[in-house]
């Protein structure tokens, strides 16, 4: 079965200090990896995804990613983190055999970034 | 470019009336749609896959005669939401994927609708 994991409920950073949102899957045959961000009342804004190719993945706002196939992780990282970053995360994953395209979730990381 | 648009953004209707929620992908087609229902500060659960041109695919749990999709278009898919209760109340949210061809995997998400049943 297919599932992906976002142990930390929260993440609390200061301005201007690394981040990290944590994301661990399981998933049949290649995985297709993506990462969103949810803003209070909107809905998910595409950040970035791994298909194939390089393990690090750049996106949106200055969000990377790391593919890691041997420990299933895709971790969303940001060197600088602003007060603007501030919103819900979500890391999804789809398997490259699901031809319909069906999105699992995770269960979303709430970042909050003080100054 | 990818825009989805959704219609209302929010809703408020007494309970045993049907609310209808569009669905609307604003320069692409999209062949594949999904309805998602989402709680507050809680992941997203997947209630159906609208393909264009044939029935719903619903997922397990999800009632097909209280909530209806419809997907007319290649660019609109509607949601109903019939004999709406107060236990509706939640925050909908749909999804578009490209044709194949110009599928590059991600789904693009619309605003969202916040259904409030009274």
């Amino acid at each position: 079965a297919q599932s992906v994991a976002q142990p930390e409920d929260q993440v609390n950073v200061a301005e201007g200090n690394p981040l990290t949102v944590k994301c661990t899957y399981s998933v049949s045959g290649n995985p297709y990896l993506f990462w969103y961000v949810q803003y209070p009342n909107r809905g998910l804004q595409f950040l970035l995804k791994y298909i194939t190719g390089d393990n690090l993945v750049k996106g949106s706002y200055g969000f990377e990613a790391e593919f890691n196939k041997s420990q299933t992780s895709f971790h969303l990282k940001k060197p600088s983190a602003l007060v603007s970053d501030s919103a819900l995360y979500f890391c999804a994953v789809r398997s490259h055999y699901n031809q319909g395209g069906k999105l699992i979730f995770g269960q979303g990381t709430e970042l909050s970034v003080k100054p | 470019g990818a825009v989805v648009s959704q219609h209302p953004s929010r809703v408020i209707c007494k309970s045993g009336t049907s609310v209808k929620i569009e669905c609307r992908s604003l320069d692409f087609q999209a062949t594949t749609m999904f309805w998602y229902r989402q709680f507050p500060k809680q992941s997203l659960m997947l209630m159906a896959t609208s393909n264009e041109g044939s029935k719903a695919t619903y997922e397990q749990g999800v009632e097909k005669d209280k909530f209806l999709i419809n997907h007319a278009s290649l660019t609109l898919s509607t949601l109903t939401v019939t004999s709406a209760h107060p236990e509706d109340s939640s925050f909908y949210i749909c999804s578009a994927r490209p044709p194949p061809g110009q599928d590059r995997g991600e789904q693009f998400f619309g605003p969202g609708t916040r259904l409030t049943v009274l």
